[in-house]
């Protein structure tokens, strides 16, 4: 136990569908991080926020829209997703975001298949 | 640019030693994290090193070199638990996290 939790673990959808990934943090932390991770490569930092604030957007397409109502709870909405998106989505948390020694925390991941 | 390279596959017997490296171009350091990822599972923090030297914790130890841009996470007395991919990112003058692609470990009886 990780102590965050990411639903679903599994998602198909097609490119016209609209689904949210959420993911939850038990840990009192106060950042918390979207990060897509492909086969084989580097995983891709999508968003930061730092108590409940945006903190960094890397270029990420629209098409993906990160929302966080609080500090323990942070969402990833989805629409018109291409194939090139499947992947597994990770979420994580940490204490902050301006410590070095700041580890993070991921969930299990959401394994996201674009039809 | 920024970049982390490791090797991409490794394999080692059960109950040996395995060093697996990573070297690094950042702008700025705030210190060389390694993680563990089993397949299908979320990564997990293994080791940080901020000043140079070895760090070991258990059967597992982390050596930094700033001056060389180099790390490497030692295990030892493998086990085939330990089959598993193993990222090294270093935390850039920003405080993001710059990540490798993760080497493969493929422990053998």
């Amino acid at each position: 136990e990780t102590g965050v939790t990411q639903t679903p673990r599994h998602l198909v959808m097609g490119m016209t569908n609209k689904k949210s990934l959420k993911c939850e943090q038990h840990l009192g932390h106060n950042a918390m991080y979207w990060y897509k991770q492909s086969a084989k490569k580097p995983l891709e930092l999508m968003f930061v926020y730092s108590l409940e604030e945006r903190v960094e957007n890397n270029s990420v397409p629209s098409r993906f829209s990160p929302e966080c109502p609080n500090s323990s709870h942070l969402f990833l909405h989805l629409h018109t997703l291409q194939p090139e998106d499947s992947a597994l989505y990770l979420c994580a948390s940490s204490q902050d975001i301006t410590s070095g020694a700041n580890e993070q925390f991921f969930g299990p991941g959401t394994r996201l298949t674009v039809l | 640019g920024q970049n982390i390279d490791q090797p991409t596959e490794m394999t080692a017997t059960e109950g040996a030693i395995v060093q697996i490296n990573c070297t690094y171009q950042t702008s700025g350091f705030n210190g060389l994290f390694w993680y563990q990822q089993h397949a299908g599972e979320a990564p997990t923090f293994l080791s940080y090193n901020v000043l140079d030297g070895l760090e070991e914790k258990g059967r597992f130890s982390s050596f930094l070199s700033r001056s060389k841009g180099y790390s490497y996470l030692l295990l030892k007395e493998l086990q085939m638990k330990d089959s598993a991919s193993y990222l090294c990112a270093v935390m850039d003058s920003n405080y993001q996290l710059i990540w490798g692609a993760g080497t493969k470990l493929i422990i053998k009886p």
